[in-house]
């Protein structure tokens, strides 16, 4: 079964380090997510992309973030500078069309920032 | 944007018995309600969903119920088994975003 996969799993950077995430979303699908998960608490949506440009993003989304799909395959996320605060899971996610709605999310990749 | 609430937060129930979780949205143009599943250290998982144009749907022990005049939609499980312990997440979107619940930690005592 086709999946969402990630890495790397686990990530621990320094104070004002970037760090790249990246995902492999199913290779069919059109839209592009990512989402994050501070440890116990809610998943929050960070961006949505799609024909290779930002569709939607949140307030956590701020100018340190940014995203890529540098070829026909990865979809990276970008933490410029990274903050105690950006210590969290990251999700991908990807769907094959807006009117299906189901979201695969990959099993994530666990940011550390010490 | 959507606001999601969802309740209880911690749900502790004996096998066999049922268990119900539910949230409230605020964007009334919001039309797909999907349940989500999220097992220690994975990501969610999509166990069930409901569209704005159906009232209710079911799929074996789950069933999750709307009330689009209300803005609230419903998660049922009959039946508990041990393997339905889990955080579950209810979601409200329009289009291309998705905004979750708070999730609750579902805990299914043998």
């Amino acid at each position: 079964e086709p999946e969402v996969t990630q890495t790397p799993s686990h990530q621990v950077t320094q104070m004002g380090q970037e760090v790249i995430l990246r995902c492999v979303p199913i290779s069919n699908h059109l839209y592009f997510y990512w989402y994050r998960q501070i440890l116990g608490q809610k998943v929050e949506f960070l961006v949505s992309f799609y024909n290779n440009e930002i569709s939607e993003k949140s307030e956590i989304f701020d100018d340190q973030f940014s995203v890529e799909r540098p070829d026909g395959s990865n979809f990276t996320l970008k933490i410029r500078s990274t903050k105690l605060e950006d210590s969290a899971m990251y999700f991908c996610a990807s769907k094959r069309t807006t009117n299906t709605g189901e979201l695969f999310f990959g099993e994530g990749s666990r940011l550390t920032v010490l | 944007g959507e606001n999601v609430e969802q309740h209880p937060s911690t749900l502790s129930v004996q096998e066999g018995d049922s268990a119900v979780i539910k949230c409230t949205y605020s964007d009334s143009a919001s039309n797909y309600f999907p349940w989500y599943k999220q097992e220690l250290g994975k990501g969610p998982q999509l166990i069930i969903d409901i569209r704005s144009n159906v009232g209710e749907k079911k799929d074996q022990r789950i069933a999750v119920t709307l009330n689009k005049t209300a803005k609230h939609f419903s998660l049922h499980i009959t039946e508990t088994q041990p393997e339905d312990s889990a955080v579950y997440f209810c979601a409200a979107s329009e289009y291309h975003d998705m905004r979750f619940g708070a999730g609750t930690r579902l805990t299914v005592k043998p």
